[in-house]
């Protein structure tokens, strides 16, 4: 199993361009998360999916979009880039198990994202 | 709300010796608590949990974490500290909150370990 993995792993984006980042599992998980990690304040999470069609916002939403048309693809949109979404991208997943509160998740390597 | 907090950046070591990085916590409700190890150019992975039960919580590499109610405390230990445990150690809790469905997990800031050869 590749576990999750992320694409692309680095890029360079001028302020105002769009990119999707892409995060795919082979784990079979339910849920898929996008958070971002930033100097001194651990990971945030940005939006989240429960299954395949079905997304939903987490702590920081704006400037972001996602879609989870696949059960094993998460992507991560930007449509008009700003400075203030430089940051470390993290994919994550986790199993379906009898509560979302205890599971464990499988994070990617994670995408470094620079807007200029 | 819930809340996180790794009261040290760093935290400096000898090989061989005992470690400790520490992490208290704030909740509301039962706490459901997580360490992630993060070595450089990588993703977070799991290192181990407290759920329910026994308060001594044994994980992966040797690691360990005691979870204290009374002192809201879920401290990472390991009794003898390898040079390649030197990574980025991070504390985390389960949000129990209605908004997000307790899917939100709420990290702390983050510790560096060195282990010194």
């Amino acid at each position: 199993n590749a576990g999750v993995t992320q694409t692309p792993k680095f890029r360079v984006l001028k302020t105002g361009q769009s990119m999707t980042l892409l995060c795919a599992q082979d784990m079979n998980h339910e849920y898929m998360y996008w958070y971002r990690q930033d100097p001194g304040m651990g990971l945030r999470l940005i939006h989240y999916s429960v299954g395949e069609g079905t997304t939903a916002k987490g702590e920081v939403p704006d400037g972001y979009n996602v879609s989870r048309l696949k059960k094993q693809n998460f992507l991560l949109g930007l449509e008009s880039a700003a400075p203030s979404q430089t940051s470390v991208y993290f994919c994550a997943s986790s199993y379906r198990g009898p509560s979302p509160r205890t599971d464990t998740q499988y994070f990617g390597p994670g995408t470094r994202l620079t807007v200029l | 709300a819930q809340s996180v907090a790794q009261p040290e950046d760093q935290v400096n070591v000898a090989e061989g010796n005992p470690l400790t990085v520490k992490c208290t916590y704030s909740v509301s409700g039962n706490p459901y608590l997580f360490w992630y190890v993060q070595y450089p150019n990588r993703g977070l992975q799991f290192l181990l949990k407290y759920i329910t039960g026994d308060n001594l919580v044994k994980g992966s590499y040797g690691f360990e974490a005691e979870f204290n109610k009374s002192q809201t405390s879920f401290h990472l230990k390991k009794p003898s500290a390898l040079v390649s445990d030197s990574a980025l150690y991070f504390c985390a809790v389960r949000d129990i909150g209605q908004d997000t469905g307790g899917f939100k997990t709420i990290f702390g800031a983050g510790t560096r370990l060195f282990v010194k050869a």
